[in-house]
């Protein structure tokens, strides 16, 4: 079964900083890892979707990067900003057919620092 | 366009009651997906409907039932609600062919 786990659970930065969250998963044979943003008391927002056979996908000041080899993702935000604040999680799309559902990790919580 | 909705914001139940949770979307969208989210652990899927008609078990089932009522409605259903169904459920959809999911607001849900 895989297992999705983000490092770390929390992370305080001041605005202003550069900062780099981690994502790593057990079974390599993914279709797909997606970066989300969620926000208290709402739903989740999708951020980046990485296919299997790309290494980076880019918006903005969010940069996500795949090595699917080692089973890591990491999400770069540049020039972090107090709007940046919530909580952050990565999801793997496994390769097999069927649901075609999200593996979801445990999130990371930004809080950035006016 | 409103995306996905889900109904209620929050719902407090007794053990033992039983109660619908609905779900809507209106992006033409022929797959849906019930998960829950609880703390410390990542969203799970409940149950997920690939078209109209079909419906299928995710990771965490027991305890639930779902009903896709057309192309636009997934509902799922506690029929003896357990403090352990205490969670957020978010619904989501996902066009055929295309990869991304789009996620509802979540329902927060008690179970005392």
């Amino acid at each position: 079964k895989q297992e999705v786990t983000q490092i770390p659970a929390a992370l305080s930065v001041p605005e202003g900083e550069n900062l780099v969250l981690n994502c790593s998963f057990t079974d390599s044979a993914i279709y797909n890892l997606q970066w989300f943003r969620q926000d208290p008391g709402k739903g989740l927002t999708s951020l980046l979707l990485i296919q299997s056979s790309q290494r980076e996908q880019t918006s903005g000041r969010l940069n996500a990067s795949l090595d699917k080899s080692s089973g890591r993702s990491t999400l770069y935000i540049a020039a972090s900003q107090p709007g940046d604040s919530a909580t952050y999680l990565c999801a793997v799309r496994g390769s097999q057919t069927g649901a075609n559902n999200l593996f979801f990790g445990t999130g990371t919580r930004l809080t950035v620092i006016p | 366009n409103a995306g996905v909705t889900q109904t209620p914001k929050f719902q407090v139940l007794k053990t033992g009651q039983s109660m619908t949770l609905q779900c809507a979307q209106d992006m033409n969208h022929n797959s849906m997906y019930w998960y829950r989210q609880d703390p410390g652990m990542g969203l799970r899927l409940i149950y997920y409907s690939a078209s109209e008609g079909t419906t299928d078990k995710g990771e965490v089932p027991n305890g639930y039932n779902v009903s896709r009522l057309n192309k636009r409605e997934f509902s799922l259903r506690l029929e003896s609600a357990a403090p352990s169904q205490t969670s957020v459920y978010f619904c989501a959809s996902r066009r055929t062919g295309a990869n991304e999911q789009f996620f509802g607001p979540g329902t927060r849900l008690t179970v005392l």
